[in-house]
This record gives structure tokens, C-alpha cells and sequence, in this order.
């Protein structure tokens, strides 16, 4: 069974640093672009990074740049989010999704999603 | 970046069939994927690409495509098809990212 099982959400005080974790299972994790997907209390869903499948190339929201690093490491197949100078507006649930691309075909999509963990940034 | 636009709210009577629409300029250039979400649990894909729908998803569920306008068409709708739904494509503004739609809530009557 593909899964997808994020971690390490939790309370942080604004300015603060918090390090998310996606453990996966059930694909060949090295073969995939991996993304983070945010949803704030009561809204809708917003992009916030991709990754390569060797990490050589990530992109990020405007929002985030300089502040959040998308990491992978394939031994261990794990997806992580280390968010620094945290604001009271990144407050919401991170997904884990995998990203299926083919961009020959015009076409990119997120599936499966994990179960999301929450991040709550409030003094 | 790209925006995607999407009515917030569409109703449908029990068995009838509903068309949720999603806009945008990106939607020139890539196919939509559409997520359903019910309360308290993770999006789910159920159509990708030019109309596709992975394993599981029930085939009343269908997409189509027209210039800067893609549908999701539930034909039939069911009351577990009460949830959010929404719309994703590629920006296509250069910034090798993605963008959703604002979402639509289907409420089934």
C-alpha cells in the first residue's frame, strides 16, 4: 500500500524554526518529485514546495522563499520541511504528496496525500 | 504566478449531475487535476490529466477541457460526493510550481 505519514508538527512561537518529517512506504520513493501542500484553518489548499527525485532541484511559493528548505533523503525515504522565521501565517496543516509529473503530456498531479500534520504559529 | 478561480459554493439534487468549473490562464497550457475533501481528512485525486481517474474513484466522476476553463462533471451525484473539491494545474507563469483553485463546496440535496 502506498503511504505517506508526516510528522513534527506542533506549537511554535513566531520567528521560531520547526522541522517536518514524511516517512513513505509502498513506492519507490527515489523515482518520484516529492511537494509539501499547506492548508490554513478553514481555507483552501496552497502549493508550497517541490523536489527533484535526486534534490537537485527545488521550487518554492513566493511566501516561503528564504525561510522554508525542502530536503529528501532516499535511503531513508523521507520527505522533510525545515521552516525558520515562522509567521503567524503559516499556521495550517502540511501535506506530504507525492507529484506525478509528465510534462510531456501536459500534466502534473498529487497523489497520494498523507494524512497532514499541524502547524501552530502563536506566542 | 497563475490563478485559478472556482465558484465557492453549487448545489445538486441527489442523482442529478453538477459541473464544477475551474478557470485560468495555466489552463492553456496544462491539464487540471481535481481533489476531493471532506471535513477533517486529507484531499483525495479523483480525475488527472485530460479526463483519468485512478483506481478506486467511481466513473460518474469525469474532467473535460475548453480553452482556459476545466470541468469536473459528476454524473449521478451521490450524498458521500458532499465534500470540497478543488483544482490544480501547473503555474504556468515560469516559476516551476503548482496552483490550486479557491475550492467549491458540492453540497447534495
Amino acid at each position: 500500500e502506498v503511504q505517506l505519514v508526516e510528522s513534527g508538527g506542533g506549537l511554535v512561537q513566531p520567528g521560531g524554526s520547526l522541522r517536518l518529517s514524511c516517512a513513505a512506504s509502498g513506492f519507490t520513493f527515489s523515482s518520484y518529485w516529492m511537494s509539501w501542500v499547506r492548508q490554513a484553518p478553514g481555507k483552501g489548499l496552497e502549493w508550497v514546495a517541490n523536489i527533484k527525485q535526486d534534490g537537485s532541484e527545488k521550487y518554492y511559493v513566493d511566501s516561503v522563499k528564504g525561510r522554508f528548505t525542502i530536503s529528501r533523503d532516499n535511503a531513508k525515504n523521507s520527505l522533510y520541511l525545515q521552516m525558520n522565521s515562522l509567521r503567524a501565517e503559516d499556521t495550517a496543516v502540511y501535506y506530504c504528496a507525492r507529484l506525478g509529473l509528465q510534462l510531456w503530456l501536459n500534466q502534473a498531479w498529487f497523489d497520494p496525500w498523507g494524512q497532514g500534520t499541524l502547524v501552530t504559529v502563536s506566542s | 504566478s497563475s490563478e485559478l478561480t472556482q465558484d465557492p459554493a453549487v448545489s445538486v439534487a441527489l442523482g442529478q449531475t453538477v459541473r464544477i468549473t475551474c478557470q485560468g490562464d495555466s489552463l492553456r497550457s496544462y491539464y487540471a487535476s481535481w481533489y476531493q475533501q471532506k471535513p477533517g481528512q486529507a484531499p483525495v485525486l479523483v480525475i488527472y490529466g485530460k479526463n483519468n481517474r485512478p483506481s478506486g474513484i467511481p466513473d460518474r466522476f469525469s474532467g473535460s477541457s475548453s480553452g482556459n476553463t476545466a470541468s469536473l462533471t459528476i454524473t449521478g451525484a451521490q450524498a458521500e460526493d458532499e465534500a470540497d473539491y478543488y483544482c490544480n494545474s501547473r503555474d504556468s507563469s515560469g516559476n516551476h510550481g503548482e496552483v490550486f483553485g479557491g475550492g467549491t463546496k458540492l453540497t447534495v440535496l
